[in-house]
């Protein structure tokens, strides 16, 4: 199994512009979490999916933040539009129940 | 107040020391507990679970005090490859939804 794959690794954007981070989980893994880790607030739950449906985003930290699950392989977070207080490691990670697995995450850079 | 609380070091022990990380957590309903650890530049990774009586694997030992809601994790004998971040990580679950919560870190540096 490839395990979580995020694109992309690193997103290096001008402030005001439109970003997109991308995320296939593991195949057969029923839930999906977005998180961002940064050195003063460590990893943070953003938003996450059971069965495609978000559950919980009471961790999206304004309206500039979206997401979305089409299908069981595919999630999207949107950033619309960027401020440099965004500039984070963004983590995306799947889980069958029990059990996280984590991707690499996206470096993103708002300048 | 932080759901979950972590020394963030750094711990700068030599090779062969044996060093502690205290962790504790301040939901009550919490129901399941790990050790988590992540790599400079890397993604976090399932280092071990924590059950109530405690539990070993290796040079790694995990204890739960469920009264106190506290967390520890033991490593002998340190190794130079045991230099990484250490996150304490709660899972609670409730009306049908489960996450879990990270705290910030320990960050163990083993010299040689």
């Amino acid at each position: 199994d490839a395990g979580v794959i995020q694109s992309p690794r690193h997103e290096v954007t001008e402030m005001g512009q439109e970003v997109t981070l991308r995320c296939k989980p593991i195949s057969g893994h029923n839930s999906l979490f977005w998180y961002r880790q940064t050195m003063m607030r460590g990893l943070e739950l953003l938003i996450y999916f059971n069965n495609n449906v978000p559950i919980d985003d009471s961790g999206m930290p304004e309206d500039r933040f979206s997401a979305k699950m089409p299908n069981a392989s595919f999630s999207t977070l949107k950033i619309q539009p960027s401020e440099p207080r965004d500039s984070a490691v963004y983590f995306c990670a799947s889980s069958p129940g029990t059990g996280y697995t984590f991707g690499s995450g996206t470096r993103l850079t708002v300048v | 107040r932080k759901e979950v609380e972590q020394d963030p070091g750094p711990f700068n022990v030599p090779e062969g020391a044996t060093v502690a990380f205290n962790c504790t957590y301040s939901n009550s309903a919490s129901q399941s507990f790990f050790w988590y650890r992540q790599d400079c530049r890397k993604e976090p990774k399932l280092l071990m679970s924590v059950y109530s009586s405690g539990n070993e694997d290796g040079r790694f030992t995990a204890q739960l005090n469920r009264a106190s809601q506290y967390i520890s994790l033991l490593i002998r004998d340190s190794k130079l490859s045991d230099s990484a971040t250490y996150l304490c990580v709660v899972r609670y679950s409730g009306a049908g939804s489960y996450q879990l919560t990270f705290g910030k870190g320990t960050k163990l540096s083993v010299i040689p």
